[in-house]
């Protein structure tokens, strides 16, 4: 079963715009985390924030928290043609280790 | 090594035949996952390893998937009888407790 589901499923913006992807879940959570994927390959781990943080930074990326609307989002600011790629959500199933994936969303930077 | 390592990293086999994919987690990484990915679809789990732990094999579609895994070290996911619907991408990726993922390149497997 999907836990998390993106929004939106696609987005086509010019270098130097911001791309916002919003998820959202249905159950609750310990951690939810983002990722990245290049050409249908392996994932990379970009920023994992833990349920009592709202907000979190790294370098251009901008990661808030809303466990009341069991929803996130990220935000990529000044965004570059290398930004190009699928970004997922995934969030841990029960108490356990185990990260559900959403659908994802992706992402066009054009030059 | 650095990172987890997949193999092999494209496979084309027969429709019926047997297939065996091997994933070289980080060391040290306890736990152990197995994600397989269709095109342009999300990751699909599969199963789930975690230390001595028995393995959560809630996600393998059919008994003609298994996966085993060695201690801490390596894991192999077999396929038997491959069909066409198991052409996809096989992701393997390792982690330490409550700490996000480290992936491999996956390996593409088609099925003709």
């Amino acid at each position: 079963s999907q836990q998390g589901e993106e929004d939106p499923q696609a987005l086509s913006i010019q270098e130097g715009e911001n791309a916002t992807m919003n998820c959202s879940y249905k159950t609750s959570i310990n951690n939810l985390q983002w990722y990245r994927q290049n050409s249908g390959r392996g994932l990379v781990h970009l920023i994992l924030i833990r349920s009592n943080e709202r907000e979190k930074h790294s370098g251009r990326l901008r990661v808030t928290l809303d466990t009341s609307k069991k929803s996130s989002s990220l935000l990529i600011t000044a965004s570059r043609a290398a930004d190009t790629a699928s970004y997922f959500c995934a969030t841990p199933e029960g108490g356990t280790d185990k990260l559900i994936f959403g659908t994802g969303t992706r992402l066009q930077v054009f030059p | 090594g650095a990172g987890v390592s997949q193999s092999p990293s494209n496979k084309v086999t027969e429709k019926g035949k047997d297939v065996e994919l091997r994933c070289d987690p980080i060391s040290g990484h306890t736990a152990l996952y197995w994600y397989r990915q269709r095109l342009g679809q999300g990751l699909e789990f599969l199963i789930y390893f975690q230390g001595n732990s028995a393995p959560d094999k809630s996600g393998l579609p059919s008994d003609r998937f298994s996966a085993e895994r060695t201690g801490e070290s390596v894991s192999t996911l077999t396929i038997q009888r491959t069909q066409q619907e198991d052409s996809a991408v096989y992701l393997c990726a390792s982690s330490l407790v409550r700490y996000g993922y480290t992936f491999g390149s996956g390996t593409r497997l088609t099925v003709v």
